[in-house]
């Protein structure tokens, strides 16, 4: 099984700030990665597939970047409601995701 | 766009079998995609990954769930189900279902709701 290690597991930040959140394989995932935001409460969202493809209606101010066993989602600017739990999926060997990171208001 | 509901009973007895349905609004089981799954998340953790599984038959399981889950489409219904027998505690979690709509990878980008699902006598 592909492990996915996330970190920070929490990471606290001001609105306006640029937030960058990891995301580590166990193997080589090649470029099949993507992010979901999950809201308390609400189904989690897709922002970004195969590591830096945006989905559909997701602002440009998320951006992911990385291949193989490191990858990288960056908030350049935080809106109040990007405050949320962030999840790494791998689709290279079945399906997995990571543990999350919660991005919370500092 | 599509929409996918979740139905089913929200109290499982243990060792009796999970059953939901996913009910597709929105476009055609058949059509509209290609690619429909299972997700779970027991409460205040993270998601789990159960099943997927492809219009033309092929499926793909969880290892550590293989041996207990079915998942099947009706196209006559525009539903699809998810069976998960021989439940524990372990298995509460909320249950989600999702597709692929937009995009040709294998990743999720339509979700129900989600259905929360407790094991207890």
């Amino acid at each position: 099984e592909t492990v996915l290690t996330q970190s920070p597991a929490t990471l606290s930040l001001s609105p306006g700030e640029r937030a960058t959140l990891s995301c580590r394989a166990s193997e080589n995932v090649k470029n099949y990665l993507a992010w979901y935001q999950q809201i308390p409460g609400q189904a989690p969202r897709l922002l970004i597939y195969d590591a830096s493809n945006r989905a559909t209606g997701v602002p440009a101010r998320f951006s992911g970047s990385g291949s193989g066993t490191d990858f990288t989602l960056t908030i350049s600017s935080l809106e109040p409601e990007d405050f949320a739990i962030y999840y790494c999926q791998q689709r290279e060997n079945w399906i997995t995701f990571g543990q999350g990171t919660r991005l919370e208001i500092k | 766009q599509l929409q996918l509901q979740e139905s089913g009973p929200g109290l499982v007895k243990p060792s009796e079998t999970l059953s939901l349905t996913c009910g597709v609004s929105g476009g055609s089981i058949s059509s509209s995609s290609d690619y429909w799954g299972w997700i779970r998340q027991p409460p205040g953790k993270g998601l789990e990954w159960i099943v997927s599984t492809y219009n033309s038959g092929s499926t793909y399981y969880n290892a550590s769930l293989k041996s207990r889950v079915t998942i099947t489409l009706d196209t006559s219904k525009n539903v699809f189900s998810l069976k998960l027998n021989s439940v524990t505690a372990a298995d509460t979690a909320v249950y989600y279902c999702a597709t692929r709509q937009y995009i040709q990878s294998n990743y999720f980008d339509h979700w129900g709701q989600g259905i929360l699902v407790t094991v207890s006598t």
